[in-house]
């Protein structure tokens, strides 16, 4: 009930096309959903984030959609450029007893061809 | 805004010895700080939650006499590998949270590699 599970574990998308990332979760407690991109040898920095009580929202070419009933969403990435090229990673939390933790999702590489 | 270093960036030690990281929350107080480890091509593992001026909570699994954390102040967190082995190696990252909601944002610092011969 704590796992995250995010797909596809690897994307390639040529440049100027859309990176679509998916994440599921079970527990229906998680309030809060960001989403963290890394590029190799740094850490994650945070990209977008959203409340379960948004359907969507977006950030320049980035834009996180969430689907309450399924217990779904996800990430797209629009005009893809290499420089996008990076491990994607979902996450969720949620307060009280959980301690406000973030469970993270396995993560997307994507690569970006120019 | 919102800036965590890490110290040192990439550590390389002998196998028995200890090794301490420094995180710092460069432009805002850190209620909470987060300790994670990252292997290759992997996800992030939480390994612990530190809160200023209590003893950090470890997760399932975790040697809390091995990982030493230390959170004297609310810019400061370290993260003490005791008689290091090679297994050890990892990619240790924290981050800083402001506040103390869920909904509050976790900020990362650049990480740490660590390498025991």
């Amino acid at each position: 009930q704590q796992q995250v599970k995010q797909s596809p574990q690897s994307l390639i998308v040529q440049k100027g096309g859309i990176s679509i990332i998916n994440c599921a979760y079970e527990n229906t407690a998680f309030d809060y959903f960001p989403w963290y991109q890394q590029f190799p040898g740094k850490g994650p920095a945070l990209l977008i984030a959203i409340r379960p009580d948004v359907s969507e929202k977006k950030e320049g070419r980035f834009t996180i959609s969430f689907n309450k009933s399924a217990k779904q969403f996800s990430l797209h990435i629009m005009d893809s450029q290499p420089g996008d090229s990076a491990t994607y990673f979902c996450a969720a939390s949620m307060g009280g007893q959980a301690g406000n933790k973030l469970v993270f999702g396995a993560g997307t590489i994507l690569r970006v061809k120019s | 805004g919102a800036v965590v270093s890490q110290h040192p960036s990439r550590v390389i030690c002998k196998s028995g010895t200890s090794v301490k990281i420094e995180c710092r929350s460069l432009d805002f107080q850190a209620t909470t700080m987060f300790w994670y480890r990252q292997f290759p091509k992997q996800s992030l593992m939480l390994m612990a939650t530190s809160n200023e001026g209590s003893k950090a909570t470890y997760e399932q699994g975790v040697e809390k006499d091995k990982f030493l954390i230390n959170h004297a102040s609310l810019t400061l967190s370290t993260l003490t590998v005791t008689s290091a082995h090679p297994e050890d190696s990892s990619f240790y990252i924290c981050s800083a949270r402001r506040g103390a909601a869920s909904t509050d944002t976790q900020y990362f610092g650049p990480g740490t590699r660590l390498t025991v011969l």
